[in-house]
């Protein structure tokens, strides 16, 4: 029973597109996350929700737009694909924000 | 300005031996450090987290040291196996904001 899980696996699409990535949590943490890894490796916190509300932005371009239905969901649309948005993306959950449980992974890559 | 390093060059090790990966970073006060491990293809999972004020902690082969003062934490493995062949992450929590920052990660392979 996964306790992070999101979709897709893998998205591969053109520039200029529009794409959504699902993560849903069923260990009743307050805070999820998306982070995204490039291919240096390194992770970078783009948001983070608490109990639905946004309460970590870092500097992403306004075409990135998290959604959190409720405490368990945090989507996140990107609107008009570009090549640098190629990365693995990273949902992540936590209670306390402390230990983060993470997701396997969407592997983005922008054509 | 703020950095945090981690050995980029992989580390490799023959099975049995003791495993020392180096967490270096300037210009951050961390609440805490946490280390994770991440396979090929699998999201980072938890593995450690040590308080500022603690020095040394322990989880079965797993030990990390934290000094505040060299702005420095070390992970280490002892008793190596090749099922710990993995990329091995730090984490700075500076307990205020509610995120971490992230070094690079050390690949480690340890061979039979």
């Amino acid at each position: 029973d996964t306790a992070v899980s999101q979709t897709p696996k893998y998205l591969v699409t053109q520039m200029g597109n529009d794409k959504s990535i699902k993560c849903e949590q069923n260990l009743g943490h307050d805070t999820m996350y998306w982070y995204k890894q490039d291919s240096k490796k390194f992770l970078k916190i783009m948001f983070s929700y608490n109990n639905k509300e946004l309460i970590i932005n870092e500097t992403v371009p306004n075409r990135f737009s998290p959604k959190s239905p409720d405490k368990a969901h945090l989507n996140l649309h990107i609107n008009s694909l570009e090549l640098g948005d190629s990365a693995v993306y990273f949902c992540a959950s936590s209670q306390g924000g402390r230990k983060l449980f993470f997701g396997s992974g969407t592997q983005l890559s922008v054509l | 300005s703020q950095k945090i390093e981690q050995n980029s060059e992989a580390l490799n090790i023959q099975e049995g031996k003791t495993a020392t990966l180096t967490c270096n970073y300037t210009n951050y006060s961390p609440a805490y450090l946490q280390w994770y491990r991440q396979d090929p293809g699998r999201g980072p999972v938890f593995l450690l987290l040590i308080r500022e004020n603690e020095k040394e902690k322990r989880k079965e082969r797993l030990k990390v040291t934290f000094d505040t003062t060299l702005k420095q934490s070390l992970f280490h493995i002892t008793a190596s196996q090749p099922a710990d062949s993995a990329t091995y992450l730090c984490a700075l929590d500076q307990g205020n904001t509610g995120k971490l920052i992230f070094g690079q990660g050390t690949t480690l392979q340890v061979k039979p």
